[in-house]
């Protein structure tokens, strides 16, 4: 069974129109988060939750919007795409908050045209 | 605030060569550090980690070790294989909540 599973792994889409990736851990863990990695590998913070309240917003555009139904789940909401939010997103979960052993979903291949 | 710089790549080697990537902190007070690997078409995963000063990470043959008093973090394997071939990330994780990457490392191994 996959950890931490998110979909779709790839989402192709033109600017303008709203878009949501899901994320799913069934390891248990309390906190989940949303990283974006840029075509230069860079990845970066947007988002962190434990026990379904938002931890850390890493000055992301409002356009996007995190929501946790559940500790579990950790899905991503993005309004009005623009070329610029195409990467690769990334969610990941860790048992707590502080604890750095981080277990990565396999990623969301956004392509905004 | 906290920060981490990496060796650029790509590095391309052949199997059994040495293998150093280059990390280096800024980081206030006493951070922990990491090294994270993404294989090809998959997440991240934890490779190795150090959390005080001198400790030393190890894990599948990789080493690093950490070094206060350069602020860094080297990676090393002393015989790499193909299946090595990855993207290795250097992190740290200070007392914020966050993991700060490292921009990433391109390792390609030829047989």
């Amino acid at each position: 069974d996959t950890a931490v599973s998110q979909t779709p792994k790839y989402l192709v889409t033109q600017m303008g129109n709203d878009k949501s990736i899901k994320c799913e851990q069934n390891l248990g863990h309390d906190t989940m988060y949303w990283y974006k990695q840029d075509s230069k590998k860079f990845l970066k913070i947007m988002f962190s939750y434990n026990n379904k309240e938002l931890i850390i917003n890493e000055t992301v555009p409002n356009r996007f919007s995190p929501k946790s139904p559940d500790k579990a789940h950790l899905n991503l909401h993005i309004n009005s795409l623009e070329l610029g939010d195409s990467a690769v997103y990334f969610c990941a979960s860790s048992i707590s908050i502080g604890n750095e052993k981080l277990f990565f979903g396999s990623g969301t291949q956004l392509s905004v045209l | 605030g906290n920060s981490v710089t990496q060796m650029e790549g790509p590095v391309t080697l052949s199997e059994e060569a040495f293998l150093t990537i280059n990390c280096t902190y800024t980081a206030t007070g006493y951070p922990s550090l990491f090294w994270y690997v993404q294989y090809p078409g998959e997440g991240l995963q934890l490779l190795l980690k150090a959390t005080k000063a001198d400790d030393k990470g190890s894990n599948k043959g990789f080493e690093a070790t950490y070094r206060k008093e350069t602020t860094s973090f080297h990676l090393e394997k002393g015989s790499v294989q193909v299946s090595d071939s990855a993207v290795y990330f250097c992190a740290l994780s200070g007392n914020d909540y966050k993991l700060s990457f490292g921009a990433g490392t391109t390792v390609t191994v030829r047989a």
